[in-house]
């Protein structure tokens, strides 16, 4: 089966700088590559997400760049806020399984 | 707004007696899940319905249950709930399994304290 693994586990970043958090998977047949943020006592928030014929997706801060070859995707937020901080989830569409396998997340602080 | 409704926030029970937790959407989505979060680890998959159809994951006890009753409603039952099973319950739907629909939008969780 699918196996995602996500780093790093902790990150911390100024205020206004930019954060990348790294994911690889094992199944070269994945094919839906979602991120997710977990604010405390809060439900994970879908808030990008790349299919395998693309190589990179933005929506304002945040962008998110497949290495399909590599078998490799990042989160790139840029211009980081306070309210960025989180844990950020990344996720592989298993797709003989057709359930999402997660990464073991990242906690993102911003420090002002 | 259409969303993913979850009841109640915060659930307590004792050792052993049985609890039932709520999930309902307004997004008419064909898929519903629940997952297990336990504290700093990623949420685990425990089934899925597509429609009416249950999908049960190779590893979840059989102490955990579901029922879904129509389209918008789904139901987590713990028949005998143990101190292990304190955690954060997350439903959360999709409007399809295929490629195209897959994406999945969580509901704010029901924390379970077992006591």
């Amino acid at each position: 089966g699918e196996n995602v693994e996500q780093h790093p586990s902790t990150l911390s970043v100024q205020e206004g700088d930019s954060a990348v958090i790294k994911c690889t998977y094992s199944d070269s047949a994945s094919n839906y590559f979602p991120w997710y943020k977990q604010e405390l006592g809060k439900g994970p928030q879908l808030i990008i997400d790349i299919r395998s014929n693309v190589g990179e997706k933005k929506d304002q801060r945040i962008a998110v760049t497949l290495n399909k070859t590599a078998k490799h995707f990042s989160l790139h937020i840029t211009e980081t806020q306070p309210e960025d901080s989180a844990v950020y989830f990344c996720a592989a569409m298993e797709v003989g399984a057709q359930k999402l396998v997660f990464g073991q997340g990242t906690r993102l602080t911003i420090n002002p | 707004d259409a969303m993913v409704i979850q009841n109640p926030r915060y659930q307590v029970t004792q050792f052993g007696k049985p609890v039932t937790l709520s999930c309902s959407q307004t997004l008419n989505h064909n898929v519903m899940y629940w997952y297990q979060q336990k504290s700093s680890q990623a949420p685990k998959l425990l089934f899925h319905y597509y429609d009416k159809d249950f999908n049960n994951e190779a590893d979840t006890p059989d102490n955990f249950q579901s029922r879904r009753p129509n389209t918008s409603f789904c139901f987590l039952d713990i028949r005998s709930p143990g101190l292990g099973d304190a955690a954060m319950y997350l439903c959360a739907t999709s409007r399809d399994l295929g490629t195209a629909y897959n994406e999945q939008f969580f509901g704010p969780g029901t924390r379970l304290t077992v006591l």
